[in-house]
């Protein structure tokens, strides 16, 4: 089945700095990758996503790219702020019904901005 | 605003005892998941649902039951709780079947099982 790897783990940035986050799967069949954001104590959140016919999506400050030859897929966020502090997840489904429908999510990076 | 709603928030009990942690939506979605979070393990899912006659057993699922008693409606429950279900549980829907959509997560239940 579908694997999710997600780097680095844990990543700390000063203020203003951009911030990386790296995903790769495993399944080539694969073509939905949202990301999530989830504050300390409170519910994941989709903030991005992105479709296997797209290679790159912005909003505001995040954008996600993705390479379906390499099979990997990254979260970019610019000027960071300390609002950004927190856990994110990528994920990746296959897009069709039943259970390859379902998301396969990474183990999370703890992001910390430093002001 | 349409939502998806965990209750208990938070709840501690014994080993061996039985608990139900319950999940409401009013987003009028069919796909309905339950995720077990654990720090450095991500999100794992344990159990999920399409519709009221459709359970499916996710990786973990192991010392867990569900029961979906409406479309709105989706209940987990360890029949028998031991220390190492201590764990942040997540309730998710969806809405279509493609796949090629978000889900939207409850509030979260912490259960502590001591």
């Amino acid at each position: 089945g579908e694997n999710v790897e997600q780097h680095p783990s844990t990543l700390s940035v000063q203020e203003g700095d951009s911030a990386v986050i790296k995903c790769t799967y495993s399944d080539s069949a694969s073509n939905y990758f949202p990301w999530y954001k989830q504050e300390l104590g409170k519910r994941p959140q989709l903030i991005i996503d992105i479709r296997s016919n797209v290679g790159e999506k912005k909003d505001q400050r995040i954008a996600v790219t993705l390479n379906k030859t390499a099979k990997h897929f990254s979260l970019h966020i610019t000027e960071t702020q300390p609002e950004d502090s927190a856990v994110y997840f990528c994920a990746a489904s296959k897009g069709y019904g039943g259970s390859q429908g379902n998301l396969i999510f990474g183990k999370g990076t703890k992001l910390s901005v430093k002001p | 605003d349409a939502d998806v709603t965990q209750t208990p928030r938070n709840r501690i009990t014994k080993t061996g005892k039985r608990i139900m942690l319950e999940c409401s939506q009013t987003k009028g979605h069919d796909r309905m998941y339950w995720y077990r979070q654990d720090p450095g393990l991500g999100l794992r899912l344990i159990y999920y649902s399409f519709d009221v006659k459709d359970i499916n057993k996710g990786e973990i699922s192991d010392g867990y039951s569900v029961s979906r008693q409406a479309q709105a409606k989706f209940s987990l429950s360890l029949e028998s709780a031991i220390p190492n279900q201590t764990a942040l549980y997540f309730c998710a829907t969806s809405e279509s079947g493609t796949g090629l959509d978000g889900y939207t997560f409850g509030s979260g239940t912490r259960l502590t099982v001591v």
